[in-house]
C-alpha cells in the first residue's frame, strides 16, 4: 500500500517553457502533498506543503509565482514550473501522506527537469 | 535552530553489520524516520520511531533515544544492494520531516 505515483519521470524542454508535473496518491487519500526540490549530492529542499483544497504554503525563499500549486482533490496535486530557466533544472520530488500527523510521507518517483 | 548530524559516508563489507548514527536538535519532536535513497532515485520509507527502543523490520533496526536527541539504524547481512544514501528524518512539532544531507553507504565485495 501507500503508493505515489509522480508524472512525467523526465522533462527536457527549452528555456522559457512551462512544465507541469503531477503527483497522485493511487491507494490512498492525501489531504496533504509535499513537493521538493533535490540537487545532485545535496539534502532534499521543502518547497511547499499542499493542502487539499485550499492554498499552498510556501517555503521561504521558493516564489509562488514560479511554482505554482494545485491540490484539487485528495489524490492529485500538480506542480506547475513557469517560464522555467536552466537554473530550475533539479529533482523534482512529489510525497503524499494521509494526513494523520505520525505517518510518513511516501515519495513519487520523482522528475528530472533539465532546461537547455 | 534545527539540525541533523549524520557521517557523510561509511564503507562496510558485504555480509558485515553497519551502524548510522543520527543526533538531532529540533523545535518539538514527533518521531523520527529513515529513508533510504539510491543514487538518481526517490527515498523510500525504512522505519519510524516515537518511543525509546529498538524497532527490527527484517534486516534493518532503528533505534531511538529521545533524551540524547540520537538515533540510528543498524544493517545486517548487508548486500551490494543495500548501497545508497540513508537519511535520518525527525518530525517537529509542525509534524514537518527535517532533512539532511544523509550518509551515503558504499558496500564492498
Amino acid at each position: 500500500g501507500a503508493v505515489v505515483s509522480q508524472h512525467p519521470s523526465r522533462v527536457i524542454c527549452k528555456s522559457g517553457t512551462s512544465v507541469k508535473i503531477e503527483c497522485r496518491s493511487l491507494d490512498f487519500q492525501a489531504t496533504t502533498m509535499f513537493w521538493y526540490r533535490q540537487f545532485p549530492k545535496q539534502s532534499l529542499m521543502l518547497m511547499a506543503t499542499s493542502n487539499e483544497g485550499s492554498k499552498a504554503t510556501y517555503e521561504q525563499g521558493v516564489e509562488k509565482d514560479k511554482f505554482l500549486i494545485n491540490h484539487a482533490s485528495l489524490t492529485l496535486s500538480t506542480l506547475t514550473v513557469t517560464s522555467a530557466h536552466p537554473e530550475d533544472s533539479s529533482f523534482y520530488i512529489c510525497s503524499a501522506s494521509p494526513g494523520t500527523d505520525h505517518q510518513p510521507q511516501h515519495f513519487g518517483d520523482g522528475t528530472r527537469l533539465s532546461i537547455l | 535552530g534545527q539540525n541533523i548530524d549524520q557521517p557523510t559516508e561509511m564503507t562496510a563489507t558485504e555480509g558485515a553489520i553497519v551502524q548510522i548514527n543520527c543526533t538531532y536538535q529540533t523545535s518539538g519532536f514527533n518521531g523520527l524516520f529513515w529513508y533510504q535513497q539510491h543514487a538518481g532515485e526517490a527515498p523510500t520509507f525504512l522505519s519510524y520511531n516515537v518511543l525509546d527502543g529498538l524497532e527490527e523490520k527484517g534486516r534493518f533496526s532503528s533505534f531511538l533515544s529521545r533524551s540524547k536527541g540520537y538515533s540510528y539504524l543498524l544493517l545486517k547481512e548487508l548486500q551490494m544492494k543495500d548501497s545508497a544514501s540513508y537519511l535520518c528524518a525527525p518530525m517537529d512539532s509542525n509534524y514537518q520531516l527535517i532533512w539532511g544531507a544523509g550518509t551515503k553507504l558504499i558496500i564492498k565485495p
